[in-house]
């Protein structure tokens, strides 16, 4: 099994859609999670940080659930601007163990 | 906003060179790391630096790579001697607290690194 497993996609999906995305993980000792966003050819940025409560900021929510090791993501009301790739991440001791990646193309 | 910065941001290089990527974490964090990423694959751990030593290093980060923190700002990653297949985006990151105590980590826009 992979450390971290996402679905790669592409997500195609119009505008003003709602999407989510999944992720497993396979080390039920980590810590952390977060969601990162990378743009082509650019460096990943922090999205949010994933909490067992989950957390939500704006039109973005994310869930975590330690019992299925799994990881979510959900955006509502899709933006142009949203096009990218979300990177489902988890923690290591000293290190981030990054899943493939969604690709996301959000469609006028 | 503090942000990483690395230079240069496209290096190209002979197979068998060496070369040095270079580095300025955030100033206040304390843990650095390096990860890369070939063309079309996931983001890859290569090392964690702390305290002028390294915490923890991949299968990738072999003989060849080296970190270095020269100075009170830079942190360098040295690739002795280059293979074709070391051709990637190199990530440098830093965060504020590390190990147990797990923090955002901040990325620096990249070095492409093309060997030819």
């Amino acid at each position: 099994r992979k450390e971290v497993e996402q679905d790669p996609g592409p997500f195609n999906v119009p505008e003003g859609a709602t999407v989510a995305f999944n992720c497993t993980y396979s080390n039920s000792a980590s810590q952390s999670f977060f969601w990162y966003r990378q743009d082509c050819r650019k460096e990943p940025k922090l999205l949010m940080s994933v909490y067992s409560s989950g957390n939500e900021d704006g039109r973005f929510t994310a869930q975590l659930n330690r019992a299925s090791q799994y990881i979510s993501l959900l955006i509502r009301d899709s933006k142009l601007s949203d096009s990218a790739t979300y990177l489902c991440v988890v923690t290591g001791t000293y290190k981030y163990i990054f899943g493939t990646g969604t690709r996301l193309k959000v469609l006028a | 906003e503090p942000e990483v910065t690395q230079t240069p941001s496209h290096q190209v290089t002979q197979m068998g060179q060496e070369v040095i990527l270079r580095c300025v974490p955030i100033s206040n964090h304390l843990y650095f790391y390096w990860y890369r990423q070939i063309l079309g694959q996931k983001v890859e751990f290569l090392v964690s630096f702390y305290n002028n030593e390294i915490s923890e290093k991949s299968e990738i980060f072999d003989d060849q790579f080296s970190v270095e923190r020269p100075d009170g700002s830079n942190f360098t990653l040295k690739i002795r001697s280059t293979k074709l297949e070391d051709s990637a985006m190199y990530f440098c990151a830093s965060s504020r607290l590390g190990g147990r105590e797990h923090d955002t980590q901040y990325f620096g826009p990249g070095t492409r690194l093309t060997v030819l």
